[in-house]
């Protein structure tokens, strides 16, 4: 594909319901990372996979949240019983291969903005 | 916890003015990277600094890098209304993780 293509764009959720936020990496790209943007701030890490395993997900806040990425392409990120300190926006990333790496650049999609009310 | 820190936080320039913005880290890294980002969206990828260069180019862009102080540059010149955007460092982590920590952020508004 052209980019990162994330779903949807924007989310409006009541406290406590379930949620999914989809992200569609580069074709070909085995590295994947969620990260979550609130206002004023850098995006924070929540979680990195190379190809079907989470490799890290030391960033994830609590057992609210869980990804997965079942086939080394698509991933979701789940949010259950969701809370309004969980608004912000969901970011998604790609790359050829982890950052470890001394060359390589992650491409970002546009992001999820979840408000949740 | 955030690696870089951006500063200044904001910074306000006239059309055809340079803008710096400069980024210090805590440890030690593999290499060094700049994203742009407009109104809190997607970030996109500016320019890649090695821990073994010292200086790079990309159009109006250079970035420096300085090892020994663990810190780096990032100037654009001759700047543009369209360069307004929230201009953000980002470092690999070390040690097994893949993770990019990200600073702040400069908010650079180029005025025209």
């Amino acid at each position: 594909g052209a980019g990162v293509s994330q779903t949807p764009s924007n989310k409006v959720t009541e406290k406590g319901k379930y949620v999914e936020l989809r992200c569609d990496p580069i074709s070909g790209h085995t590295a994947l990372y969620w990260y979550r943007q609130s206002l004023g701030q850098g995006p924070e890490f929540l979680i990195y996979f190379q190809g079907t395993g989470a490799a890290d997900d030391s960033g994830l806040p609590n057992d609210r949240f869980f990804a997965v990425r079942p086939e080394g392409s698509v991933s979701t990120l789940k949010i259950q019983r969701t809370e309004r300190g969980d608004s912000a926006v969901y970011l998604c990333a790609s790359s050829l291969e982890g950052q470890g790496r001394v060359s390589t650049e992650a491409f970002f999609g546009q992001g999820t903005r979840l408000t949740v009310v | 916890s955030q690696q870089g820190e951006e500063d200044p936080q904001a910074l306000s320039i006239q059309e055809g003015e340079n803008a710096t913005m400069n980024c210090s880290y805590k440890t030690s890294i593999n290499n060094l990277q700049w994203y742009r980002q407009n109104s809190g969206r997607g970030l996109v990828h500016l320019i890649l600094i090695r821990s073994n260069e010292r200086e790079k180019h990309s159009g109006r862009l250079r970035v420096t890098l300085d090892t020994s102080k663990k810190s780096s540059s990032l100037l654009i010149t001759a700047s543009r209304a369209a360069d307004t955007a929230s201009y953000f460092c980002a470092t690999p982590t070390q040690g097994g993780s893949e993770k990019l920590v990200f600073g702040k952020g400069t908010k650079l508004t180029v005025n025209p």
